[in-house]
C-alpha cells in the first residue's frame, strides 16, 4: 500500500536554528513530491515540486530535496513567522490529478 | 486570498442532519477537488469533478456526495451527519494538470456535529 510518513511529528527551534524536516514514500511511479505549508485554520499553501531524484528547489529560507524514498525540507535560520505544519504529498502514476498527503510536521519557530 | 472561495466558514449542526458546503474554484480552473483534514486522519481526499464531471473518488462515504455546476462551482452534500464527521472540510482546485503547481486550497469549512 502506498504510504507517506513525515517525521518528526512536531519541532521547536530557536530562531536562527537551522534544521530539517523529512518525508519519507513508498509509492509506485512517482509523478511527483508537493510540500505545501498550512498555518492554523487556513487551507495548506504550495511550496515546491520535486519531480526526480536529485532535484533541489529553493524558496527563501526553504530548501527542498528529493532521493528515491525520501525528502528533505531544509530549514535555514528560522524566523518566528516560518512556525506552520508542513505538509508532503506524493502524486503517483495511477493516482490521476489526487495525491496521497503525510500527516504532516509542526514547526514552532520561538524568537 | 487564495482565490478559492469556500462558504460557510464555520457550521454547527446536530447528529443525524444535512449540510452543504459550497466552493467557487479559482477563475480559469476546471478541476475541484474535496479534501477532509480531521486531527487523526490527516488529509484526506474525497472526490475530483473535472469541468462538471465526476473524474476520481476516494474515500467518501455513501452518505456524501458532490456535484459541480456549468459554472464549476462545486457543493459537498454531507447527510445523516455523526459525530465523527465533524473536521475541516477544503475544496482545492486546479488547472488541467497539477504537477507544476499543485492545487490552490481554499480556506476551508470547519464543521461540528454535536
Amino acid at each position: 500500500e502506498d504510504q507517506v510518513t513525515q517525521s518528526p511529528e512536531a519541532l521547536r527551534l530557536q530562531e536562527g536554528e537551522s534544521s530539517s524536516l523529512n518525508c519519507s514514500y513508498t509509492v509506485s511511479g512517482l509523478r511527483g513530491l508537493f510540500w505545501y505549508r498550512q498555518d492554523p485554520g487556513k487551507g495548506p499553501e504550495f511550496l515546491f515540486t520535486l519531480y526526480s531524484a536529485g532535484e533541489e528547489k529553493e524558496k527563501e529560507r526553504l530548501k527542498a530535496t528529493l532521493t528515491k524514498k525520501e525528502s528533505f525540507l531544509h530549514i535555514t535560520a528560522p524566523k518566528p513567522e516560518d512556525s506552520a505544519t508542513y505538509l508532503c504529498a506524493v502524486q503517483a502514476a495511477n493516482y490521476g490529478q489526487n495525491f496521497v498527503f503525510g500527516p504532516g510536521t509542526r514547526l514552532s519557530v520561538l524568537p | 486570498d487564495s482565490g478559492v472561495t469556500q462558504t460557510p466558514k464555520h457550521l454547527i449542526t446536530a447528529t443525524g442532519q444535512r449540510v452543504t458546503l459550497r466552493c467557487s474554484p479559482r477563475s480559469g480552473d476546471l478541476s475541484v477537488y474535496w479534501y477532509q483534514q480531521s486531527l487523526d486522519q490527516g488529509l484526506q481526499f474525497l472526490i475530483q469533478y473535472y469541468n462538471g464531471e465526476e473524474r476520481a473518488k476516494g474515500n467518501i462515504l455513501e452518505r456524501f456526495s458532490a456535484q459541480q455546476f456549468p459554472d464549476l462551482h462545486s457543493e459537498l452534500n454531507l447527510s445523516s451527519l455523526e459525530l465523527g464527521d465533524s473536521a475541516l472540510y477544503f475544496c482545492a482546485s486546479s488547472v488541467d494538470s497539477t504537477l507544476n503547481y499543485g492545487y490552490t486550497f481554499g480556506s476551508g469549512t470547519r464543521l461540528t456535529v454535536v
